[in-house]
């Protein structure tokens, strides 16, 4: 069981918009604004899309976006491209006996 | 170009022990703290261990406390990360990861695949 909770799949047509969830506690999203998301294709190594909750490194295209209320954090994707078809998970800085947090993924299917 | 190699991996027999390393070049490597991540083959991501920059800060996930060690060579721009009393649980893909400010991972090796089995 992952210490945050994500949804296991999420579907939407191109062009559509959808959010993906992360849900943890007071010890990690809650506390802090060190939410991170990242992207990873079929054999390849994960990838960051968005940092400090809503920051976009250089090169992430603008439809990628990030926010938090209270325990739960979000990855909205604007515009949705076949090319973003992929796994996606959240990664929290937390307070607990370890130091990072990851969700357990969600598949982002491109219907 | 920052890169990160991981190597080291293989097949080991439960209750043997292992030892995998990260190359990195294109950053100045003694200036940044590190992670190792891990992914069970068609699981999530798991956070499995962090050294700060200078091996005086580190953390491991509780699932490999006690028996993995990590370490940092700054002359030689490596990271380490032995392994011992693994069991069938430990297989995955092992990443290696550099930190930027405030926890996120960025970029990331190509990963190492550690497969234990007897």
């Amino acid at each position: 069981q992952s210490a945050l909770t994500q949804p296991a799949s999420v579907s939407g047509s191109p062009g559509q918009s959808i959010t993906i969830s992360c849900t943890g506690t007071s010890s990690d999203i809650g506390s802090y604004n060190y939410v991170s998301w990242y992207q990873q294709l079929p054999g390849k190594a994960p990838k960051v899309m968005i940092y400090e909750v809503s920051n976009r490194p250089s090169g992430v295209p603008a439809r990628f976006s990030g926010s938090k209320s209270g325990n739960t954090a979000s990855l909205t994707i604007s515009g949705l491209q076949a090319e973003d078809e992929a796994d996606y998970y959240c990664s929290s800085y937390t307070t607990t006996s370890t130091l990072a947090v990851f969700g357990g993924g969600t598949k982002v299917t491109v219907l | 170009e920052v890169q990160l190699v991981e190597s080291g991996g293989g097949l080991v027999k439960p209750g043997g022990s292992l030892r995998l390393s990260c190359a990195v070049s294109g950053f100045r490597f003694s200036s940044f703290s590190m992670h190792w991540v891990r992914q069970a083959p068609g699981k999530g991501l798991e956070w499995v261990s962090y050294i700060n920059s200078r091996s005086d800060d580190i953390y491991y996930g509780d699932s490999v406390k006690g028996r993995f060690t990590v370490s940092r060579d700054n002359a030689q721009n490596s990271l380490s990360l032995q392994m011992n009393s693994l069991r069938d649980e430990d297989t995955a893909i092992y990443y290696c990861a550099r930190e930027r400010a405030s926890n996120w991972f960025d970029p990331w090796g190509q990963g190492t695949l550690v497969i234990v089995s007897s």
